[in-house]
């Protein structure tokens, strides 16, 4: 079975860091793009974060709110993925989810691939407050 | 970044109804845009990619259209289990954005 099980959320103090943990299994997780997406109570989704695949060099893209406080990274041995979250600040509190980012194909005659969210963790939640 | 402005963001609807979200991007993305269900509590579940594309094993009362700029999610019949929060999200560009979100409620 495909399944992505995060872990890691807890509360920490504002200015504090903390790492978020996601390991799949039922698939190769460096086979694929990987994301993080997050969702602070009573609010709608927000995107954090990609990793590209292997193939693709792990390069990374950020949300520009996050974007030079955390770093999304990997570790091949162990199917899993990682989100080290720096600097935390109160807006930071949300429920955390990793997705996969699957490959479905092309568009426009091959000219740009289409990456869509298909597996979910149940999410782990962090909470920022002094 | 690329906004993406749902609605309405909310609706009450009974079993059987007919209903349509739509999602406008501020600027041409081709069709690069998914929609997304969520229950309360619940991981987001992928429904359609691509614009109209369904996802396997998702009921084909759920359906997409739209490209460029507007897009519209429609479900033909609203079953029971379908009362959730519906997201749209863009993957044209980075960074990624959803939309707010339409809440699907009883009448």
């Amino acid at each position: 079975e495909v399944q992505l099980v995060e872990s890691g959320g807890n509360l920490v103090q504002p200015g504090g860091s903390l790492r978020l943990s996601c390991a799949a299994s039922g698939f190769t997780s460096s086979d694929h793009y990987m994301d993080w997406v997050r969702q602070a109570p009573g609010k709608g989704l927000e995107w954090v974060g990609r990793t590209r695949n292997k193939a693709n060099t792990y390069t990374s893209e950020y949300a520009a709110s996050v974007r030079g406080r955390f770093t999304i990274s990997r570790d091949d041995s162990k199917n899993s993925l990682y989100l080290q979250m720096n600097s935390l600040k109160i807006e930071d509190t949300a429920v955390y989810y990793c997705a996969r980012a699957y490959y479905y194909g092309s568009g426009g005659s091959g000219s740009y691939p289409y990456y869509y969210m298909d597996v979910w963790g149940k999410g782990t939640t962090v909470t920022v407050s002094s | 970044a690329i906004q993406m402005t749902q609605s309405p963001s909310s609706l009450s609807a009974s079993v059987g109804d007919r209903i349509t979200i739509t999602c406008r991007a501020s600027q041409d993305i081709r069709n690069d845009l998914g929609w997304y269900q969520q229950k309360p509590g619940k991981a987001p579940k992928l429904l359609i990619y691509a614009a109209s594309t369904l996802q396997s094993g998702v009921p084909s009362r759920f359906s997409g259209s739209g490209s460029d700029t507007d897009f519209t999610l429609t479900i033909s019949s609203l079953q029971p289990e379908d009362f959730a929060t519906y997201y749209c999200l863009q993957e044209y560009n980075y960074p990624l954005t959803f939309g707010g979100g339409t809440k699907v409620e009883i009448k």
